[in-house]
């Protein structure tokens, strides 16, 4: 069936270094996507959006990058900080539901 | 601004016990209104959503209900909670451009 998934469960980056997680979906007749940071304990907070008639948008420090020939979204994040570590999802919006994947976490050492 | 409230925040049930969890919404009228649930380690799961009083869809076969008894109130419930029930919930509404906004969460434990 039709999904939306991350390729990495786990990132590790260095603090100051510049973060890059991936997601993957498979319903070419999606048009909307959200990426969420969860913390640890918490609920999922939105960070960045886009829909398909863009390839980039860019945030405070982030960026996402959606790419419609191969069906792949990206979100980056610009000198990562320890704050930043969290599980990102990526979401397909479809209809009145909004697909999630299964989450990369992500962390950030000194 | 729009707040979205759920409660309570943690809860540990015993197996056969009912269940419910309440989530409002404040500064928005007719929201979409979501239930989520997160399994350890897994993605969140889509449970239920409403668009409006009394109307209810249910994404998934399983031991949970939802109801909508006012417009900015959701509510998950069980009448004998299983073991697999355990895990975080979340309560969301939808704003505009389709993205949903969500509660800080319910951990529901079942022991």
């Amino acid at each position: 069936g039709e999904s939306v998934g991350l390729h990495l469960p786990t990132l590790s980056v260095q603090e100051g270094d510049n973060s890059i997680i991936n997601c993957a979906y498979s319903n070419s007749a999606s048009d909307y996507f959200i990426w969420y940071k969860q913390e640890s304990g918490k609920g999922p907070q939105f960070i960045i959006d886009i829909r398909s008639n863009m390839d980039k948008r860019q945030g405070q420090r982030v960026t996402v990058l959606l790419n419609k020939t191969v069906k792949h979204l990206s979100l980056q994040i610009a000198a990562t900080q320890p704050g930043d570590s969290a599980v990102y999802f990526c979401a397909e919006a479809r209809t009145d539901k909004l697909i999630f994947g299964t989450g990369t976490r992500l962390q950030v050492f000194p | 601004s729009q707040t979205i409230h759920q409660w309570p925040a943690t809860l540990v049930q015993p197996v056969g016990s009912p269940l419910s969890l309440e989530c409002t919404v404040e500064g928005t009228s007719n929201p979409n209104l979501y239930w989520y649930r997160q399994a350890a380690g897994r993605g969140l799961q889509l449970l239920f959503y409403s668009v409006g009083i009394g109307q209810i869809s249910s994404e998934v076969p399983q031991n949970l209900s939802a109801s909508r008894p006012q417009d900015r109130q959701f509510i998950l419930s069980s009448k004998k909670l299983l073991l697999s029930d355990s895990g975080f919930y979340l309560c969301a509404w939808e704003g505009t451009g389709n993205t949903i906004y969500f509660g800080e969460g319910s951990w529901l434990t079942v022991v």
